[in-house]
C-alpha cells in the first residue's frame, strides 16, 4: 500500500491567493483527518471525515478554511484567501475504525509571503 | 484547547542512557496512541494501548496506559541515535477522533 499521499509537498504562495491542498487515503479506511502543525501550537485537529461526511470541523481556525471530500479517495483542504500566518505544515491522516490509530501522510509545508 | 500534556518538552540524552516521556490528561481516552516524527515525515504509528493498566513493548521501548486511561508512558531503555525524534502522544475517544499531545523533543547524542 502506498500510504496516505498528499500534494503538493510545498508551497509557496503570496497573501491574497487561494491554496488547494490535496490527499489521497489509504484505501480501505473510512476516516480521514486534516492536521496543521506549528512550533507554537504544536499538532492541531482541523477537521474530520467519517465515511465521506464531515463530523467534527470545530478546528477549523476561520471561515477562509474550507475542506471537502467528494469520494472515499481523495479530499481537499482550501484557504482562500490566504494569509502569512496560514503557513505551516498541513497533515492528511486516514484511520480504518475508532481508536486503532492514524497513518499520516508527508506533509504539505505551505508558506504564505 | 490541548487536551493533552507531555513532559519533558526537551531531552537531551547521551547513547545508552534510559529515560522516560509522559503523556498526562484530565479526560478519559478510549485508547491512547504514541507516533514518533522525524523531520519533513508525518508522524509514524508506533502502539495503541486501550485497556487501562495495560503495558506493551517494541523492543527497547515500553508503553504503559495509566489505570484509568488518562495518562500514559513511553519508557526507552538503553537509548541510540536512531530514537531521535518527536514524540507524540495522541488520545481517541469513541467518536475516533485523536488529540495529540504538545510533543517531546528526544535527542540522543553518540
Amino acid at each position: 500500500d502506498a500510504g496516505v499521499i498528499q500534494s503538493p509537498r510545498h508551497e509557496v504562495t503570496e497573501m491574497g491567493q487561494e491554496v488547494t491542498l490535496r490527499c489521497k487515503p489509504i484505501s480501505g479506511h473510512n476516516s480521514l483527518f486534516w492536521y496543521r502543525q506549528t512550533m507554537m501550537r504544536g499538532l492541531e485537529l482541523l477537521i474530520y471525515f467519517n465515511n465521506n461526511v464531515p463530523i467534527d470541523d470545530s478546528g477549523m481556525p476561520e471561515d477562509r478554511f474550507s475542506a471537502k471530500m467528494p469520494n472515499a479517495s481523495f479530499s481537499t483542504l482550501k484557504i482562500q484567501p490566504s494569509e502569512p500566518r496560514d503557513s505551516a505544515v498541513y497533515f492528511c491522516a486516514s484511520s480504518l475504525r475508532g481508536g486503532a490509530g492514524a497513518f499520516f501522510g508527508q506533509g504539505t509545508r505551505l508558506t504564505v509571503v | 484547547t490541548q487536551l493533552l500534556e507531555q513532559s519533558p518538552q526537551f531531552l537531551s540524552i547521551q547513547e545508552g542512557e534510559n529515560l522516560t516521556v509522559y503523556c498526562n490528561s484530565s479526560s478519559v481516552f478510549s485508547s491512547l496512541q504514541w507516533y514518533r516524527q522525524e523531520p519533513g515525515e508525518g508522524p509514524v504509528l508506533l502502539v495503541t494501548v486501550v485497556t487501562g493498566g495495560e503495558v506493551k513493548k517494541l523492543k527497547r521501548l515500553t508503553f504503559q496506559f495509566g489505570d484509568a486511561r488518562k495518562d500514559s508512558s513511553l519508557h526507552i531503555t538503553a537509548a541510540q541515535p536512531g530514537d531521535t525524534g518527536l514524540y507524540l502522544c495522541a488520545g481517541a475517544n469513541t467518536g475516533n477522533q485523536f488529540y495529540f499531545g504538545t510533543g517531546t523533543s528526544l535527542t540522543v547524542i553518540p
